[in-house]
């Protein structure tokens, strides 16, 4: 079956203490992204990978990192998490170009920074 | 940069009645993409239509049809006998046709069923 998979679904932190969420799909996709998800605001772009080794910023990226050492994994990196960081994050992943290239979401995950 | 614009916050509609959502855009492209993403509580995102730019016609998925306004840059999202599956928050989007799969997500309106 084609996903995207994120773990975990929900996370509750401290300020400060590093953490990673994973990203993974079997889609063979190029082109993947994070979003956050804040209300009033809808969804928007962390960070997306063109390829391996190939990330660039995307409207909300500061406190962010993110690395593609593989194609499948797209992992989002909160170096020092801090309290506005607190939202929904989605993974998400498409064929790099064509005419359809539908985006296939992760199931989300709810952090909260404390 | 491109902007999508939702003006209805919350939306509610009798089971089986008709709705429309509301979605504008603003870009200075001629080719690119408009979709509808519903999201349930369940939070998954489900791509519920999408229409190409250059395609006058406008798309339908079963109850779900779209009005595009290409020249008003609108994009509104009407369901046809509305069920209570239907009840979720639904995102408008745009993506260009070209560069990055950017999505360019509107704020949301969440619609309600009354039974």
């Amino acid at each position: 079956e084609a996903q995207v998979t994120q773990n975990p679904r929900y996370l509750i932190t401290v300020t400060g203490k590093k953490l990673t969420v994973t990203c993974s799909q079997n889609m063979n996709h190029e082109y993947m992204s994070w979003y956050r998800q804040d209300p009033g605001l809808g969804l928007r772009q962390i960070y997306y990978s063109m390829n391996v080794e190939v990330t660039d910023k995307g409207d909300v990226p500061e406190g962010y990192k993110v690395s593609r050492k593989e194609k499948r994994n797209f992992p989002l990196i909160l170096e020092s998490p801090s309290p506005n960081q607190t939202s929904l994050y989605f993974c998400a992943s498409s064929r790099r170009t064509g005419l359809n290239t539908e985006a296939f979401f992760g199931q989300g995950t709810r952090l909260t920074v404390v | 940069a491109q902007t999508v614009t939702q003006s209805q916050p919350e939306m509610s509609v009798q089971e089986a009645e008709t709705v429309t959502l509301s979605c504008t855009y603003d870009t200075s492209e001629s080719d690119y993409y408009l979709f509808w993403y519903k999201q349930p509580p369940s939070r998954q995102m489900i791509l519920v239509i999408r229409q190409e730019a250059y395609k006058q016609q406008n798309a339908t998925e079963n109850r779900f049809s779209v009005n595009f306004q290409k020249a008003a840059k609108s994009f509104s999202l009407k369901i046809s006998d509305s069920q209570l599956g239907d009840a979720a928050m639904y995102f408008c989007a745009y993506r260009s046709a070209q560069g990055a799969q950017k999505l360019v997500f509107g704020q949301g309106t969440r619609l309600t069923i009354n039974p």
